[in-house]
């Protein structure tokens, strides 16, 4: 049971590249969203897709995009890596608004 | 004030012990409550929802207090493997989910 699967698990970037974290999730969820975790935090939603072309900003937006093109993926973008950006990356999908959130396992970003 | 505070932990506690967290919320309209598990490094997962008559789960009770925006989740006889932290999970209506910062709990053989 692959459930969601985020890729990479780590990386190390320097400021200003850009790179994409990959989520994909296999329960054929129409909901799908990006937390980052951050020390003493709670996690903090970044965007968020109610299905396949639907996407909205959460909490915190500034410096990431996202697509959903299809059902099973919805992958998150950093357009210009800012060290403020380290973080721990969680991508989740839930079968309906007010259902359990199943989360990826992770993926650690340092901007240096 | 944090829309959603949790007790500072971390808790230490023996094997055996029972342990009680408390979960504040600021506001009224919130619709959905939960616990979240996280072990050290891992992804949060579902421990249990938190309906409003309370319920049960095993060894963990969770607690919702509307009228005081209080929630609570109580573990008895607390075992090695229950060391994590414990998350605090609101729903306040559409996409909004707020997250308390967690607690960490310690327990000891």
């Amino acid at each position: 049971n692959a459930g969601v699967t985020q890729t990479p698990k780590f990386q190390v970037l320097k400021t200003g590249q850009s790179m994409t974290l990959q989520c994909a999730q296999d329960m054929n969820h129409e909901y799908m969203s990006w937390y980052r975790q951050d020390p003493g935090m709670g996690l903090r939603l970044i965007h968020y897709s109610v299905g396949a072309g639907i996407t909205d900003q959460g909490e915190v937006p500034n410096g990431y995009n996202v697509s959903r093109s299809t059902t099973e993926d919805f992958p998150l973008r950093l357009l210009s890596a800012a060290p403020s950006q380290t973080s721990v990356y969680f991508c989740a999908s839930s079968i309906s608004l007010a259902g359990e959130l199943f989360f990826g396992e992770g993926s650690r970003l340092t901007v240096l | 004030r944090k829309e959603v505070e949790q007790d500072p932990g971390p808790f230490n506690v023996p094997e055996g012990a029972t342990v009680a967290f408390n979960c504040t919320y600021s506001n009224s309209a919130s619709q959905s409550f939960f616990w979240y598990r996280q072990d050290c490094r891992k992804e949060p997962k579902l421990l249990m929802s938190v309906y409003s008559s309370g319920n049960e789960d095993g060894r963990f009770t969770a607690q919702l207090n509307r009228a005081s925006q209080y929630i609570s989740l109580l573990i008895r006889d607390s075992k090695l493997s229950d060391s994590a932290t414990y998350l605090c999970v609101v729903k306040e209506g559409g996409f909004k989910t707020i997250f308390g910062a967690g607690t960490r709990l310690f327990v000891k053989a």
